[in-house]
C-alpha cells in the first residue's frame, strides 16, 4: 500500500496563475481533507470530503476549490494564485472519525 | 473556530529526561482528541486517540491521559531518547461534525 500520495512535491508559482494539487489514497477511506501548514498556525482545514460526492468547508477555505473525483482522488485548485497561499499542503484520509492518515506534503511557493 | 492550545510551544530536555506536556480543549461538546506525532520533513502519524473522559493510552515510552471536564490532555514521554525528537500535535474533534482543530504543536528536542 502507498497510502496517500501528493503530486506536486515542490511547486513555485507566479501570483495570477492556477494550478491543481492532486491527491490520492489506497487505504478505501470515506474521508479526505486538505490541512495547510505555516509556520507557528500548525494544520489548518481548507477543505474536507466526509464521503465520495460531498465537499466542506473548513477553517480557511477562500481562494480554494476542491474536487472529490471517486473514492481514491481529492483535488486542491488554486484559481488565482496570491502569496498568502505560500505554505505546505498536507491532504489526508481515514475511515469517517478515525485517526487521519496524511501525505508528505507539497511545498507551494507564490511568487 | 474552536481554541485548542498546546504548551510549552517547545521543550529541550537531555536524553534520559521524562517530561510531558498539555493540550487544552473545550470541554464542552467533547467527541475525541486526537495525538499526532510530526517528525521534521515527514508527515503526521497518529499516536493516540482517545474518547472517554479518564482514559489512558500507552505506546512503549509514551502515554496520554484525557480530562474532558476540564478540557485537558497531557502526553508524557518516559526516558526521552534523541529519536523522540519531533512535533507533538493535538487535535480536538466536537461532536458536531467530521473535522479536527489542530493545536499548534509542542517541538521537543532531546540532547543526546
Amino acid at each position: 500500500n502507498a497510502g496517500v500520495t501528493q503530486t506536486p512535491k515542490f511547486q513555485v508559482l507566479k501570483t495570477g496563475q492556477s494550478m491543481t494539487l492532486q491527491c490520492a489514497q489506497d487505504m478505501n477511506h470515506n474521508s479526505m481533507y486538505w490541512y495547510r501548514q505555516d509556520p507557528g498556525m500548525g494544520l489548518r482545514l481548507i477543505y474536507y470530503s466526509a464521503s465520495e460526492g460531498t465537499t466542506d468547508k473548513g477553517e480557511v477555505p477562500n481562494g480554494y476549490n476542491v474536487s472529490r473525483l471517486n473514492k481514491r482522488e481529492f483535488s486542491l485548485r488554486l484559481e488565482s494564485a496570491a502569496p498568502s497561499q505560500t505554505s505546505v499542503y498536507f491532504c489526508a484520509s481515514s475511515v469517517g472519525i478515525l485517526e487521519q492518515f496524511f501525505g508528505p506534503g507539497t511545498r507551494l511557493t507564490v511568487l | 473556530i474552536l481554541n485548542v492550545e498546546q504548551s510549552p510551544q517547545s521543550l529541550h530536555v537531555q536524553e534520559g529526561d521524562s517530561t510531558n506536556f498539555t493540550c487544552s480543549f473545550p470541554s464542552s461538546n467533547f467527541y475525541a482528541l486526537h495525538w499526532y506525532r510530526w517528525e521534521t520533513a515527514k508527515s503526521p502519524k497518529a499516536l493516540f486517540v482517545m474518547t472517554l473522559n479518564g482514559d489512558e493510552k500507552k505506546k512503549g515510552r509514551i502515554s496520554a491521559t484525557l480530562n474532558t471536564k476540564e478540557g485537558y490532555s497531557y502526553l508524557y514521554i518516559k526516558g526521552s531518547q534523541p529519536e523522540d525528537s519531533a512535533t507533538y500535535l493535538c487535535a480536538f474533534r466536537n461532536n458536531a461534525g467530521n473535522m479536527l482543530t489542530f493545536g499548534g504543536g509542542t517541538r521537543l528536542m532531546v540532547k543526546p
